[in-house]
């Protein structure tokens, strides 16, 4: 069973970078599979930020695409996610995500979710 | 971008059905067969409950159904139980990027 770990501070300051990372057991990161990142600001609904794949490439959420970088670190079998010029409008608790096989469907949708981890942009 | 819209609350009785909409556009829900639905607890993280519009992961009950029509997928609870209970975010593929709906609660009464 696929397995996802949120990692990272919890809190950043205005004009900051929010740095997470997501740790992958159970399976392998170089699998068929995208992996993406979604957050829930408090009392509100989900929002997609963006995924990743092993081989390359990547998408974002038009709304925070300026701001968005995520990685993939084979070794590690971990992802990670950069959000820049962070704002309290990033406060959230942010999700790591595996999208579906694309081997075996489409892989349009997301399938093992991590715990989720809380980040608050504050000074 | 705009997160598709769902009703904000829906209720029924234990063993009653509920039914919730997801309304979009002709560039996410109506334009790809790639719907799916979330079922989320106060305090966890979304469990996947249907993909690619009507299709249930393995160990989701046949309770749980979805379906759509044009721009509109919807989601069915039949035989409501306490553990139903939940917030429901329906998602859709857009075209290289993914949006998400505005979430309903279910209440069993």
């Amino acid at each position: 069973q696929v397995q996802l770990q949120e990692s990272g501070p919890g809190l950043v300051k205005p004009s900051g970078t929010l740095s997470l990372t997501c740790a992958v057991s159970g399976g392998s990161i170089s699998s068929t599979n995208w992996w993406s990142w979604v957050r829930q600001a408090p009392g509100k609904g989900l929002e997609w930020i963006g995924e990743m794949y092993h081989g390359g490439g990547a998408n974002y959420n038009p709304s925070l695409k300026s701001r968005v970088t995520m990685s993939i670190d084979k070794s590690k079998n971990q992802f990670s996610l950069k959000l820049s010029s962070a704002t309290a409008a990033d406060t959230a608790v942010y999700y790591c995500a595996r999208n579906g096989d694309w081997s075996r469907t489409t892989g349009y949708y997301f399938d093992f979710w991590g715990q989720g981890t809380l980040v608050t942009v504050s000074s | 971008q705009s997160a598709l819209t769902q009703p904000p609350s829906a209720s029924g009785s234990p063993g009653q059905s509920v039914t919730i909409s997801c309304t979009g556009t002709s560039s996410d829900v109506g334009g790809y067969d790639y719907v799916s639905w979330y079922q989320q607890h106060p305090g966890k993280a979304p469990k996947l409950i249907i993909y690619e519009v009507s299709k249930r992961p393995s160990g989701v009950p046949d309770r749980f159904s979805g379906s759509k029509s044009g721009n509109t997928a919807s989601l069915t609870v039949s035989g409501l139980q306490a553990e139903d209970e939940a917030d429901y975010y329906c998602n859709s593929y857009a075209g290289s990027f993914y949006v998400f709906g505005t979430g309903t609660r279910v209440t069993v009464l």
